[in-house]
């Protein structure tokens, strides 16, 4: 089993519609970071928390510590949402570990 | 500032050449790593430097070395390059806040 499981692997949505990514780790960690990965292929990091809930524009990541559970929301999303969305969890004592992506596809 | 700036951004190589790949940031981040990207695949970690002077390996640093050359710089290279090193490379850097900078990516073959 990975120690990152993203969901969907693959979501199709309509302009405005809210969005959710989710991402389940199974190993201690110190801190999750949300990445978009635009279809050109370049990399940004959106957010990197560690407790809670952090807000940036559209954009909400929460994450729930006991849970090992974090969410990415979207709200009214857009067509130049759409991009592949990265889940990453920092081991307590190590390096990064990333799940595989999801495929986000916003319809006008 | 350029942030993190990474070439070629494309290389064909046939199996048995050699070349590296070169890395440079310009936000003084001690933290610098190299990843490769493979359909279906997570980002997987091939080797990083914590800080200048030091190299470790990743998750998959067979047929790759890594050189620090100074604080801005990491290269990557490959010595005798397989059909199974076809992938996109991807140079990283962090500083003390943690949140990593990508560089825009090199999209190797190999035949």
């Amino acid at each position: 089993k990975n120690e990152v499981e993203q969901s969907p692997q693959n979501l199709t949505a309509q302009e405005g519609e809210f969005i959710t990514i989710n991402c389940s780790y199974s190993v201690g960690i110190s801190a999750l970071h949300w990445l978009q990965q635009h279809p050109g292929g370049g990399i940004v990091s959106l957010f990197m928390l560690s407790s809670g809930k952090k807000k940036h524009g559209r954009l909400i990541a929460t994450i729930n510590i006991q849970e090992k559970h974090s969410s990415l929301h979207i709200t009214a999303s857009h067509p130049r949402d759409s991009a592949v969305y990265i889940c990453a969890v920092r081991r307590s004592q190590g390096n990064l570990i990333f799940g595989k992506g999801t495929k986000l596809s916003v319809k006008p | 500032n350029a942030g993190v700036t990474q070439t070629p951004k494309f290389q064909v190589l046939k199996t048995g050449q050699s070349m590296t790949l070169q890395c440079a940031q310009d936000m003084n981040h001690n933290s610098m790593y190299w990843y490769r990207q493979d359909p279906g695949m997570g980002l997987r970690l091939i080797y990083y430097s914590a800080s200048e002077g030091t190299t470790d390996k990743g998750e998959v640093p067979n047929g790759y070395n890594v050189s620090r050359l100074n604080k801005r710089e990491f290269s990557l290279r490959l010595e005798s390059a397989a059909p199974s090193q076809t992938s996109v490379y991807f140079c990283a850097s962090s500083g003390t806040g943690a949140r990593l900078y990508f560089g825009p990516g090199t999209r190797l073959t190999v035949t």
